[in-house]
């Protein structure tokens, strides 16, 4: 079955230390995002890429950093410089990021903490 | 700017009782609409979404939503609540900018279900 894989489920990050989420769909979808999940607030933009090697910030970008060299993945990685990277973290995708009323697929999430 | 205001970040009713989970959404241009809900630890799945057509529309689970533009809003409704729907559900708009579709949502509400 077509779908998003995000691993791995629970991720503990030291101090100064970088982490990577990864992303994986097999959807054949052009457009992938990452999204924050905070208790409360609904989900927050991080990074989203319309095409391979193309991305953008979104809404939440300071302290986190994306590529996307394949079209199926789309990795997130959190560095130090994320002063408050507890939270849950979603990746998604959509057939295309224009114009389309297609919804997004969602994968079942990363759960970083601070160790 | 869009946004999107789910009324009851808590709600609770009784197992076969009517479930109605409020959204209102600000658009200065006809939306599209979705509803996902997500269960603990998982992402989001689809419940259903409006793009154009019948203002009534029906999703998975028994659960359906109308769209009703004179009052911006789009609640959430299922007949007979079952103790599987406990969950959060999510309500989000839709927006083309610059053609590109980014997803705004709301902040959640929790439905718990009482036998």
């Amino acid at each position: 079955d077509g779908g998003i894989t995000q691993s791995p489920k629970y991720l503990f990050r030291k101090e100064g230390q970088n982490v990577t989420l990864s992303c994986e769909q097999n959807l054949n979808h052009d457009a992938m995002y990452w999204y924050r999940q905070d208790p409360g607030q609904g989900l927050r933009l991080i990074y989203y890429s319309q095409i391979v090697n193309d991305f953008q910030k979104g809404d939440i970008a300071e302290g986190y950093s994306v590529s996307r060299e394949k079209k199926e993945s789309f990795p997130l990685t959190v560095t130090s410089a994320q002063k408050n990277p507890t939270a849950f973290y979603l990746c998604a995708s959509s057939i295309t990021a224009f114009n389309s009323n297609q919804p997004q697929h969602f994968g079942d999430g990363t759960r970083l903490s601070i160790l | 700017a869009q946004s999107v205001t789910q009324l009851g970040s808590h709600v609770s009713v009784s197992e076969g009782a009517l479930v109605l989970l409020r959204c209102n959404y600000s658009s200065s241009v006809p939306p599209y609409l979705f509803w996902y809900v997500q269960y603990p630890n998982q992402g989001l799945q689809l419940l259903l979404k409006y793009t154009t057509g019948a203002t009534l529309v029906k999703g998975i689970n028994g659960f359906e939503a109308e769209f009703k533009k004179s009052e911006t809003s789009f609640h959430l409704t299922k007949p007979s609540a079952h103790m599987s729907d406990a969950a959060e559900y999510f309500c989000a708009v839709r927006r083309a900018l610059y053609n590109f579709n980014k997803f705004y949502f709301g902040s959640g509400t929790k439905l718990n279900v009482k036998p």
